[in-house]
């Protein structure tokens, strides 16, 4: 059983398109939520991330949306690059449990040029 | 950034031998972490430990895993023996605190083959 799913498996946008990564997970328990990003051949690499409180979190080129009732997230990224193309993994966790995280089955990205 | 260092980035072994996965955490932090992924599917907790001890395991984290840190060397994850099973992808993680919100860095992993 799933706790954490993502969508699509994979994602090919042009440069300069926004990409749109979906998250959905099911304890209700989770409330801090990282997406990590994972170039070929590299460990992941914290990406940005949102807690609970929030429904929206932007670092740049990178926004989180959060809809708690519907227990969904979303990774948009603006004026996608080819450097952004990498697999992403959304993650959940609930706060005090040792980061223990759980993780999704991630989105492979292609952008491009 | 700040870099956690996986010795060896890839093994194969035959079944029942013992393997050690050696993990070289950023210099300042305290928690360390081993996440499991086979391929294909996502990255799935381990263990985590603290002051020479397991905080949390999961139900993946069989009798044949050991943990230890011996005299703040290496972060060691020991399968003895292995499983056919076993073969994944290993990645080791630090983070200075244990709060969410305190980064976890991930190494590039260990591939781990067992035939």
């Amino acid at each position: 059983q799933q706790q954490v799913r993502q969508s699509p498996q994979s994602l090919t946008v042009w440069e300069g398109e926004t990409a749109i990564l979906n998250c959905s997970y099911e304890d209700s328990t989770f409330n801090y939520f990282p997406w990590y990003q994972q170039f070929p051949g590299e460990g992941p690499a914290l990406l940005i991330s949102i807690r609970s409180v929030s429904d929206k979190k932007e670092d740049g080129r990178f926004t989180i949306f959060f809809n708690k009732r519907e227990k969904k997230l979303s990774l948009h990224i603006t004026d996608s690059q080819p450097g952004d193309s990498a697999t992403y993994f959304c993650a959940a966790m609930l706060s005090g449990s040792f980061n223990k995280l759980t993780f999704g089955a991630g989105t492979r990205l292609a952008v491009c040029p | 950034g700040p870099k956690v260092l996986q010795i060896p980035s890839h093994q194969i072994i035959d079944m029942g031998q013992m393997v050690t996965l050696n993990c070289d955490p950023v210099s300042n932090h305290l928690y360390f972490y081993w996440y499991k992924q086979i391929l294909g599917q996502q990255m799935e907790f381990l263990v985590n430990f603290y002051n020479g001890k397991v905080m949390e395991k999961s139900k993946l984290f069989k009798d044949q895993f050991s943990v230890e840190r011996p005299d703040g060397s290496y972060f060691t994850l020991k399968i003895q023996p292995t499983a056919l099973e076993d073969s994944a992808v290993y990645f080791c993680a630090s983070s200075l605190r244990q709060n969410s919100g305190n980064t976890l860095y991930f190494g590039e992993g260990s591939r781990l083959i067992v035939v």
